[in-house]
């Protein structure tokens, strides 16, 4: 079946440690995004990529980085700059840039909390 | 289950009701319009969309209205089932070709048996 896979589901992260979320699509779909989650907000853009080895900042990019090497694979490292990284991370894919009418598709997310 | 529901306007419906989850969108020039459903501990999924040449969409006991005048969108979901309890999330897209979103806070729904 073809979808979004994100992992691992839960991660803990000790005080100045990376860490790297993984986000893998089978979707063949050319965007992929980053979105963080926090309890009673709506999803706020981190990055984003509409084409393989090009990525863009979204709206709350600082702490946060990513590279885009593959199609299939867009991973998220929050850094030790990341002061407040406690959150549920999504990660969602979409057709193709300039496609216009098409939805984001999501994975089922990594909950990151502080040890 | 995660905590995505905590502070969300709830709406609490009785089995077999219809429900009716509203959304003010932000931006007039918004064209294109995305419903999700979420629930606990997993990701948004997508419900059904309408773009913004269209009044109302209708889908498997979902229909979804839009009135531009107002800034409004509205998700019915009829004969409501348990399995229909989620956080309901409305997203508008400001440019087809960007196709970056923006997410509302989310309407949390519970459905009584």
């Amino acid at each position: 079946d073809g979808g979004i896979t994100q992992s691992p589901k839960y991660l803990f992260r000790k005080e100045g440690q990376n860490v790297t979320l993984s986000c893998e699509q089978n979707l063949n779909h050319d965007a992929m995004y980053w979105y963080r989650q926090d309890p009673g907000q709506g999803l706020r853009l981190i990055y984003y990529s509409q084409i393989v080895n090009d990525f863009q900042k979204g709206d709350i990019a600082e702490g946060y980085s990513v590279s885009r090497e593959k199609k299939e694979s867009f991973p998220l490292t929050v850094t030790s700059a990341q002061k407040n990284p406690t959150a549920f991370y999504l990660c969602a894919s979409r057709v193709a840039y300039g496609t216009g009418y098409q939805p984001q598709h999501f994975g089922d997310g990594t909950r990151l909390s502080i040890l | 289950g995660e905590s995505v529901g905590l502070h969300l306007p709830t709406l609490s419906v009785q089995e077999g009701d219809n429900s009716i989850i509203n959304c003010a969108y932000s931006n007039s020039a918004s064209d294109y319009f995305i419903w999700y459903k979420q629930e606990s501990g997993k990701g948004p999924q997508f419900i059904i969309d309408i773009r913004s040449n269209m009044d109302k969409r209708q889908g498997q006991r979902v229909t979804v209205l839009l009135n531009k005048t107002v800034k409004h969108l509205s998700l019915q979901i009829a004969a409501t089932q348990p399995g229909d309890s989620a956080v309901y999330f409305c997203a508008e897209n400001l440019g087809r070709s960007q196709g970056n979103l923006i997410f509302g806070k989310g309407t949390k729904l519970s459905v009584k048996p």
